[in-house]
């Protein structure tokens, strides 16, 4: 069936290091492709998304790639601030019209 | 707009006793969902909705029931509350259209003991 997998574990940085979180999926067909942003205290909301192989979803300097070939939509960020800690969630469409998540990969930036 | 919105933020029961929370979403959109929000477990799908009138189970349908009588709003039921439903529980909500792009309430935060 159509799953996500992230990489184990919280990643703890430094202010201004470079942030990778890594997702791959299991899907059939050509699903669309999400991370989510959970603040503490909050609801999910969405950060970036792609919707076909080859597809860079960005937003408030994250990034992601669509890449077929290698089943990923890892997330990165070049310079990451303290606002930006946070749970991250990768998530893939499943017909009909639902969301399958990844565990969830909780970020602490240090200052 | 509120978007999505939940009732009520935080809620402590005892095992056994039953109670409902509410979802309501000012979108007009089609689809709404339940999720429960576990450590380590990310977020699992309970119970959705693909329109007024019509619900559906998810991964993790036991011990609860949903209703959608009105577009706009949708139920989850416990009726006899388990340990096991202690958890944070999350309503979301998605257009018509080809988007499956989901907003998400606030969230409640529920207790058994």
């Amino acid at each position: 069936g159509n799953s996500v997998t992230q990489m184990e574990g919280p990643v703890t940085l430094s202010e201004e290091a470079f942030l990778t979180i890594n997702c791959t999926y299991t899907a059939t067909g050509y699903p669309s492709l999400f991370w989510y942003v959970q603040y503490p205290g909050e609801g999910l909301q969405l950060l970036l998304k792609a919707t076909k192989a080859d597809d860079k979803g960005s937003n408030k300097g994250f990034e992601a790639t669509y890449r077929k070939e290698t089943t990923s939509f890892h997330l990165e960020k070049g310079s990451v601030q303290v606002s930006d800690s946070a749970v991250y969630f990768c998530a893939l469409s499943v017909p009909p019209r639902r969301l399958a998540f990844g565990k969830g990969n909780q970020v602490v930036v240090i200052p | 707009n509120a978007g999505v919105t939940q009732t009520p933020k935080f809620r402590v029961l005892k095992t056994g006793q039953s109670m409902t929370l509410l979802c309501a979403q000012d979108m007009n959109h089609e689809y709404m969902y339940w999720y429960r929000q576990d450590p380590g477990m990310g977020l699992r799908l309970i119970h959705y909705s693909v329109g007024e009138g019509t619900t559906a189970k998810g991964e993790v349908p036991d011990g609860y029931n949903v209703s959608r009588l009105k577009k706009q709003n949708f139920l989850l039921g416990l009726e006899s509350a388990a340990p096991s439903q202690t958890s944070v529980y999350f309503c979301a909500s998605n257009p018509r259209g080809q988007t499956y792009e989901q907003y998400f309430g606030p969230g409640t935060r529920l207790t058994v003991t």
